[in-house]
């Protein structure tokens, strides 16, 4: 079955310090791969995509993500965080057909 | 503009109400979702629009009836609520043919 495997549910981290938040995915021969951050009592907003092309792939506020399919993995970095990046960050994939399956989530803690 | 609008943010409703949610995006997409959030749970996918018509229903009970009544709005009505109903309500969308699905800010849904 499909499905998509996000190995941490919490990550505390101190700020300025990097982090990676980890995604592991079932293989397919395509596979289209997102990244969405949920900051409290919002919806999804989405960080970055892998569609095709370069395997690493830039987002929004600092963050990346680098495609790996030998590993199966979509793994989320950022350099330095800050206290506004703490919130949930969910993994999501889709085969086609426009259905996405999220992973469980990652809550990230940003402490002074 | 990539920005989805839900209405309304915030709804009470008894178990003998009848509610409708509302979701509106300006963006050209032909494909609109549904989804429900529970506490601390990856979005779950509820139905799906393309063009205009019901193309996936996830077997949601039918006190949910979804309906697009033109490309730009989708609208979830409500009855006969329970209270384990009580959820955040995502609505998405995405242009035709593509995978990246973008989230409005959701409802919040509280059954008594």
């Amino acid at each position: 079955a499909q499905s998509v495997t996000q190995l941490d549910s919490q990550v505390p981290v101190f700020e300025e310090a990097p982090v990676e938040l980890r995604c592991n995915y079932s293989s397919s021969v395509s596979v289209y791969l997102f990244w969405y951050v949920q900051y409290p009592n919002q919806g999804l907003q989405l960080l970055l995509k892998y569609l095709s092309g370069s395997t690493l792939v830039k987002g929004i506020n600092g963050f990346e993500a680098e495609f790996n399919k030998s590993q199966t993995s979509f793994h989320l970095r950022k350099p330095s965080v800050h206290i506004s990046d703490t919130a949930e960050y969910f993994c999501a994939v889709t085969y086609g057909g426009g259905k996405l399956i999220f992973g469980q989530g990652t809550e990230l803690s940003v402490k002074p | 503009d990539t920005e989805v609008t839900q209405t309304p943010k915030h709804l009470v409703m008894g178990m003998t109400n009848k509610k409708s949610l509302k979701c509106e995006q300006h963006m050209g997409h032909r494909a609109m979702y549904w989804y429900k959030q529970k506490a601390k749970k990856p979005p779950e996918l509820m139905f799906v629009y393309s063009y205009e018509k019901l193309s996936i229903n996830e077997s949601v009970p039918s006190r949910f009836s979804p309906e697009c009544p033109n490309s730009s709005l989708l609208n979830l009505h409500l009855h006969a609520l329970q209270p384990e109903d009580s959820a955040l309500y995502l609505c998405a969308s995405a242009k035709a043919g593509e995978e990246t699905q973008y989230f409005g800010p959701g409802t919040r849904l509280l059954v008594l």
